[in-house]
C-alpha cells in the first residue's frame, strides 16, 4: 500500500538558515502530493501541494518539487523565520490520505 | 465559506462513557474523513466517506462509529470510552475536483480518565 517517509525530527535552526525537510513516497501511479503545516494547538493547514510529475508546489517562501524519479517532494525554504516554527507532515494523496509522521521544527532567533 | 467545523473543541469523559463528536462541512464536499492524532505522531485514518449513505473503515476504527446522512454531517460516535482514545481528533472533506485537497477542522482534544 501507499506509504510517506518523513526525515526524523525535532529539528532546531537559527533564524534565516537554510531548510530542508524530506520525504519519500511509495505508491502506484501518480498519487497527489502535499506538504502540511501544523502550529501549535490548531488543526492541519495546507502548504503547498503538486498533482504531477515534476510540478513545484510553492507558498509563504517555501518550495517543494514533485520528482517521480526519485519518488520525493523534499520541503525547502531559503530563510527560516521564528514564525515558521511548527509541526510540517508530508502527505499523499488519492481520495484518502497517507500522512507522514510529522516532522517538528523549532526556529531560533 | 464556514469550511469544516467540529464541536466541541475540548471534552474529558470517564472511562466507559459515550460522546459523539460533531463535524460540519458547508463546501458540497463528497469525501470526508476522520482523523485522531496522538502526541507527537502523526495523523491514523479511523473512518471515511465517499458520499451520503457510505462509510468505510480506515487504519485504526476500533471502538468507533460514523454516520453519514446528509453530504455536510459527518458524527464519530465513541462508546464506551477508554483512556487509549485519549487524543486529538480531526475532521476532513475533500472533492475529486479539487484533487481530493483535505480542508481540515480546528480539533477535538478528547481525554478520557
Amino acid at each position: 500500500g501507499d506509504s510517506v517517509t518523513q526525515m526524523e525530527g525535532p529539528v532546531t535552526l537559527s533564524e534565516e538558515a537554510f531548510l530542508t525537510i524530506n520525504c519519500t513516497y511509495t505508491a502506484t501511479g501518480y498519487p497527489s502530493l502535499f506538504w502540511y503545516v501544523q502550529y501549535p494547538g490548531e488543526g492541519l493547514q495546507l502548504l503547498l501541494k503538486a498533482t504531477k510529475a515534476d510540478d513545484k508546489g510553492s507558498n509563504k517562501g517555501f518550495e517543494a518539487t514533485y520528482r517521480k524519479e526519485t519518488t520525493s517532494f523534499h520541503l525547502e525554504k531559503g530563510s527560516v523565520q521564528v514564525s515558521d516554527s511548527a509541526v510540517y507532515f508530508c502527505a499523499l494523496r488519492r481520495f484518502e490520505s497517507t500522512f507522514g509522521d510529522g516532522t517538528t521544527l523549532t526556529v531560533k532567533p | 465559506n464556514a469550511g469544516v467545523t467540529q464541536t466541541p473543541k475540548f471534552r474529558i469523559l470517564k472511562i466507559g462513557q459515550s460522546m459523539t463528536l460533531q463535524c460540519t462541512q458547508d463546501m458540497n464536499h463528497n469525501y470526508m474523513y476522520w482523523y485522531r492524532q496522538d502526541p507527537g505522531m502523526g495523523l491514523k485514518l479511523i473512518y471515511y466517506s465517499v458520499g451520503a449513505g457510505i462509510t468505510d473503515k480506515g487504519e485504526v476504527p476500533n471502538g468507533y462509529n460514523v454516520s453519514r446522512s446528509t453530504t455536510e454531517d459527518f458524527p464519530l460516535r465513541l462508546e464506551l470510552a477508554a483512556p487509549s482514545q485519549t487524543s486529538v481528533y480531526f475532521c476532513a472533506s475533500s472533492s475529486r475536483q479539487e484533487a481530493y485537497e483535505q480542508y481540515f477542522g480546528p480539533g477535538t482534544r478528547l481525554t478520557v480518565t
